[in-house]
């Protein structure tokens, strides 16, 4: 079986630009997430999927991050414009449901200078 | 304070000793996770536990939701265990979203 799938895996921008990032998750996961670990930190959720509806999305900045998830399989994050602080790995996890295992992508390192 | 909170923060231990990494949490769970990151790496889930105790390996993890809190143990270490080790907590109501604590980094020497 296949893994969660991320790409690109380092991004290095300029503040002030955009980015996204795309995620693949396990066939069949309901449930998508996405994470942002700053260095130093647990990874903090950004954005929860439940097919293509959004369930949770209380945490994401949303003056400058939006993600979609339109055919309910796989997702992208765009960060416009990107600010020094974005600097962090993003991380995409997904699950059969919510609430159950999650699986998770080898992450976004984001780099903003 | 934090939800989710993890001690040590970070542990040094010789290859053959026996570590425990603890986790408390403040909130009202349905399932407890304990995760691995290795460095540059993405994140494995080593257990999801909401009663007693799991075993994998040399890994065990035990939960007592009544003191909430949980512990991570490894027995025999070897320098490949060394990771972050990341408690999250499914707080209770919640859709599965996770509250991470902010990691142990662990480091075996041989």
């Amino acid at each position: 079986e296949a893994g969660v799938a991320q790409s690109p895996r380092y991004k290095i921008i300029e503040k002030r630009q955009s980015v996204a990032f795309w995620c693949n998750p396990i066939s069949g996961h309901a449930t998508l997430y996405w994470y942002q670990q700053i260095l130093g930190q647990g990874p903090k959720l950004l954005i929860q999927f439940q097919n293509n509806g959004v369930v949770d999305d209380s945490q994401l900045p949303k003056d400058r991050f939006s993600a979609e998830r339109l055919k309910g399989v796989d997702s992208t994050l765009k960060i416009q414009p990107a600010k020094l602080e974005d600097s962090a790995v993003y991380l995409c996890a997904s699950s059969s449901q919510g609430g159950g295992e999650q699986y998770f992508g080898p992450g976004t390192r984001l780099t903003v200078t | 304070k934090n939800e989710v909170e993890q001690s040590p923060q970070n542990l040094t231990a010789q290859e053959g000793e026996f570590i425990t990494i603890n986790c408390s949490y403040s909130v009202g769970i349905s399932a407890l996770h304990w995760l691995q990151q290795h460095p540059g790496g993405g994140i494995v889930s080593l257990f999801m536990l909401s009663s007693g105790k799991k075993k994998h390996g040399r890994l065990i993890a035990t939960i007592n939701i009544q003191e909430k809190h949980s512990s991570l143990h490894i027995t025999a270490s070897h320098p490949r265990d060394s990771a972050v080790y990341i408690c999250a907590v499914s707080a209770g109501g919640s859709q599965g979203n996770l509250i991470f604590g902010k990691g142990t980094k662990l480091s075996v020497k041989p």
